[in-house]
């Protein structure tokens, strides 16, 4: 298995532009984890996906924020308008199952920049 | 949820073990303890877990104390590609039958010298 799959690698905006960051699960995996991470604030959860189902959205900082899983191995995170303090790396993550004795498998991440 | 206290850095020669402690004294029963690290510019990637019993793997040897209010993470002969953050995260409880998400701390900055 290839893993978990994120596109872009890099993303550059100005200000004010829609960013959207994709995902692509672990075949199987029934949990979508998003993640972001800054040096300030470290790694933060956004949202997670039980069966493309949206679960817990308490992280996703606000409005300009939404994330969508249309099917069982896409999912979308979507930042509109964009703004420099959205600057960070933005993970995606899934695992075979949700309970506390489950791995999660992480991309390797998408780093943007917001001018 | 429970939480855990590591240091922020650790030294170890390359081809020493390598033990990074982490204490949870808050920990509940049926909470695990979980092991992940980042190598810079990657994903954080899972290394082991465990709930009451010392559990070893390709990777790394966890031990976790009887009252398990602390643990040690093992790498047996650490090498250079180990130079990482090592996050020790304690799983929190399900809400409403579902998951959660690991919650992350600053973890430990382990630099394996030469």
């Amino acid at each position: 298995d290839a893993g978990v799959i994120q596109s872009p690698r890099h993303e550059v905006t100005e200000m004010g532009q829609e960013v959207t960051l994709r995902c692509k699960p672990i075949s199987g995996h029934d949990y979508l984890f998003w993640y972001r991470q800054t040096m300030m604030r470290g790694l933060e959860l956004l949202i997670y996906f039980n069966n493309n189902v949206p679960i817990d959205d308490s992280g996703m900082p606000e409005d300009r924020f939404s994330a969508k899983m249309p099917n069982a191995s896409f999912s979308t995170l979507k930042i509109q308008p964009s703004e420099p303090r959205d600057s960070a790396v933005y993970f995606c993550a899934s695992s075979l199952r949700g309970g506390r004795d489950t791995e999660a498998f992480f991309g390797q991440g998408t780093r943007l920049t917001v001018v | 949820d429970a939480k855990t206290t590591q240091p922020p850095s650790m030294d170890c020669a390359e081809g020493r073990a390598a033990n990074l402690p982490c204490n949870h004294s808050t920990i509940s029963g049926n909470e695990y303890v979980y092991w992940y690290r980042q190598i810079h510019s990657q994903g954080p990637q899972y290394i082991i877990h465990g709930l009451k019993n010392n559990e070893t793997n390709e990777m790394a040897s966890l031990i976790i104390t009887e009252d398990r209010k602390s643990s040690t993470l093992i790498l047996p002969h650490a090498t250079l590609r180990d130079t990482a953050v090592y996050y020790c995260i304690v799983r929190v409880s399900y809400s409403g039958g579902g998951a959660d998400g690991l919650t992350f701390g600053k973890g430990t900055h382990l630099i394996i010298q030469p």
